[in-house]
């Protein structure tokens, strides 16, 4: 089947230092990759996405690169802010017929002053 | 102007007891899915649908009942709540059939607590 795994948490940072977030996965098929983020209290929001192999997902500072040989979807950012204290989830959805996104177990970001 | 919206936001409730939540969409999107997330923050599908028809039930107890009137609106009804079910219920909605390149877009939530 379809998995994901995600480094475990949380990642304690202090403001702007370097955020890496290491995801890798398994598929049956060739998976699009996402990265979700998940805000206290509220519900996920598409952070970005890649839909083939070294294709390059940003948004907000955040990238992620799809590494098809070493099935990886690392997110990183240069400088985190305080602001970016979250839950992320790594997830992956096939690209043909009726798929549904399958995530990791999330990551807990927090940044401190 | 919201695009997922579930309603109610909280939910608490006895055992034994039944209960429903409401999600609608307003983006035009063909497909509506159920997620729950559990207390250590773990997201899990539970039901798709395209287009009003069922197309992925993950194994959920049958005391969960979905239902899509439309293709705006997709409920989801739990019969004889049990301590188990309390969790975070989540609905979304994509383009297509779910894979590709679409991302989905969630609702806010509803935190269901069974005492």
């Amino acid at each position: 089947g379809n998995s994901v795994t995600q480094m475990e948490g949380p990642v304690t940072l202090s403001e702007e230092a370097f955020l890496t977030i290491n995801c890798t996965y398994t598929a049956t098929g060739y998976p699009s990759l996402f990265w979700y983020v998940q805000y206290p209290g509220e519900g996920l929001q598409l952070l970005l996405k890649a839909t083939k192999a070294d294709d390059k997902g940003s948004n907000k500072g955040f990238e992620a690169t799809y590494r098809k040989e070493t099935t990886s979807f690392h997110l990183e950012k240069g400088s985190v802010q305080v602001s970016d204290s979250a839950v992320y989830f790594c997830a992956l959805s096939l690209r043909s017929g009726y798929s549904t996104l399958t995530f990791g177990k999330g990551t807990m970001l927090l940044v401190s002053p | 102007d919201t695009a997922v919206s579930q309603t109610p936001k909280y939910l608490v409730t006895q055992m034994g007891n039944d209960k429903s939540i409401k999600c609608e969409q307003n983006l035009g999107h063909d497909t509506m899915y159920w997620y729950k997330q559990d207390s250590k923050k773990f997201l899990k599908i539970m039901f798709s649908y395209n287009n009003k028809e069922l197309i992925i039930n993950e194994t959920v107890p049958n005391r969960f009942s979905p239902k899509s009137p439309d293709k705006a609106h997709l409920n989801l009804h739990i019969n004889s709540l049990e301590l188990g079910d309390s969790a975070v219920y989540f609905c979304a909605s994509s383009q297509g059939t779910g894979g590709g390149n679409y991302g989905y877009t969630f609702g806010s939530g509803t935190r269901l607590t069974v005492v």
